[in-house]
């Protein structure tokens, strides 16, 4: 069982906007705005597209977008594209002993 | 342009060895924490371990610890994981990741901006 939890599926259809929670704990998601976001594609390496819970990197559309509400961060995609399909992954800082957990990850289905 | 290229997994008994190594390129390796992260077979990800720039400060997950050890070549712009004490649950594929922070104290240290492709590990008789 993950320490963060996901919902398992999400879906939308082109354009739409979705969004993925992302639920903790007042020891992770509470206590740091630290949440990072990650891309997963098919057979693929993770990519990250947010961090620091709203920041995007360098060459991440701005139709990715990342909030937090007290011990629960969301991932927003707007203008939903086929690309977009992809498993996505949470993780937060947790401090200096348990360090990092991640969500159990949501699939991504552009209908 | 930065790349991670790991090698070394494989099939290997239980209670057996295996060393990963990670070629680094693109950046200035010394300048960052790097960790390994690993992916059961359809499961999520799990982070293994983390070392800092210089390689003097080391952390572990629980379920791992006084098994596996991390290290750093940075002439070399290589990382590794030792794997001892293999259990078929250690079974996944294990991605190097670099850290967006230097120090193992550093929270940004537990967000990484790239990962390799990752190296299948297979546990099993």
């Amino acid at each position: 069982q993950s320490a963060l939890t996901q919902p398992a599926s999400v879906s939308g259809s082109p354009g739409q906007s979705i969004t993925i929670s992302c639920t903790g704990t007042s020891s992770d998601v509470g206590s740091y705005n630290l949440v990072s976001w990650y891309q997963q594609l098919p057979g693929k390496a993770p990519k990250l597209m947010i961090y620091e819970g709203t920041k995007r990197p360098s060459g991440v559309s701005n139709r990715f977008s990342g909030s937090r509400s007290a011990n629960t961060a969301s991932l927003t995609i707007s203008g939903l594209q086929a690309e977009d399909e992809a498993d996505y992954y949470c993780s937060s800082y947790a401090g200096l002993s348990t360090f990092v957990v991640f969500g159990g990850g949501t699939k991504l289905t552009v209908l | 342009e930065v790349q991670l290229l790991e090698s070394g997994g494989g099939l290997v008994q239980p209670g057996g060895s295996l060393r990963l190594s990670c070629a680094a390129s693109g950046f200035t390796f010394s300048s960052y924490a790097m960790s390994w992260v690993r992916q059961a077979p359809g499961k999520g990800l799990e982070w293994v371990s983390v070392i800092s720039g210089s390689g003097g400060t080391t952390y572990y997950a629980d379920s791992v610890k006084g098994r596996f050890t991390i290290s750093r070549d940075n002439s070399k712009n290589t990382l590794y994981l030792q794997m001892n004490s293999l259990r078929a649950e250690d079974t996944a594929v294990y991605y190097c990741a670099k850290a967006r922070g230097y120090s193992g104290y550093d929270p940004s240290s537990y967000s990484f901006d790239y990962w390799g492709q990752g190296t299948l590990v297979t546990v099993s008789s």
